[in-house]
């Protein structure tokens, strides 16, 4: 049973466009929402992250906006690069635990 | 330099024959922790550990044992590994937990480990 869900599993964009990927959680116990950017090869690196008192983090062109009351957050990222290709994971804790969501591979065409 | 060392990164055996994947970091961590991959499944947790000597299950536990006796290194072990244990495994350290207080505590990391087992 997958407690964060995201969609979608694969995305293309074309360079200077917007990416978006969504997640959406069941436990309510959870408390800090990190996104973790992987590229091939290696392991995942964290991205950005927020606590669910805050509705919006902002760090560059990545962007969380996090929805309590739908349990949903999302990853924005303005201006797509063809360096973001990469696996985006989300993700949620709640103190000694980590789980992640299926993965989008987001592919940004020149 | 910082880093999380898993050895080795590619590794094929046969079923039941007993394996360990090592890690090991030098960022005096006290939480580590392993994940296995699968497409479309993502990052599943195996086991962590808090620090030495506590460990504790994660989401998928079967199959697989680890031990923390140094803070530095957090083996992980399959005793008799099964075909459907094939993937790509990553150990994982931080300061501290990475929810509740520890706001500020990433997960770091190895490169990973691609298992195949026949």
């Amino acid at each position: 049973q997958q407690q964060v869900k995201q969609s979608p599993q694969s995305l293309i964009v074309q360079k200077g466009g917007i990416s978006i990927i969504n997640c959406a959680y069941e436990n309510t116990a959870f408390d800090y929402f990190p996104w973790y950017q992987q590229f091939p090869g290696k392991g995942p690196a964290l991205l950005i992250a927020i606590r669910p008192d805050v509705s919006e983090k902002k760090e560059g062109r990545f962007t969380i906006s996090f929805n309590k009351s739908a349990k949903q957050f999302s990853l924005h990222i303005m201006d797509s690069q063809p360096g973001d290709s990469a696996t985006y994971f989300c993700a949620a804790s709640s103190g000694s635990r980590l789980t992640f969501g299926e993965g989008t591979q987001l592919t940004v065409n020149p | 330099e910082a880093q999380v060392t898993q050895n080795p990164r590619y590794l094929i055996t046969v079923t039941g024959k007993k394996l360990t994947v090592t890690c090991s970091q030098n960022m005096n961590h006290e939480y580590m922790s392993w994940y296995r991959q699968d497409p479309g499944l993502g990052l599943r947790q195996i086991y962590y550990s808090m620090n030495v000597e506590v460990t504790d299950k994660g989401d998928v536990p079967e199959g697989y044992k680890v031990s923390r006796k140094e803070k530095r290194n957090f083996p992980l072990i399959l005793e008799s590994p099964s075909p459907n244990q094939t993937s790509l495994y990553f150990c994982a350290s931080s300061l501290k937990p990475p929810g509740g207080v520890s706001y500020n505590s990433p997960l770091h990391f190895g490169n990973g480990t691609r298992l195949t087992v026949t």
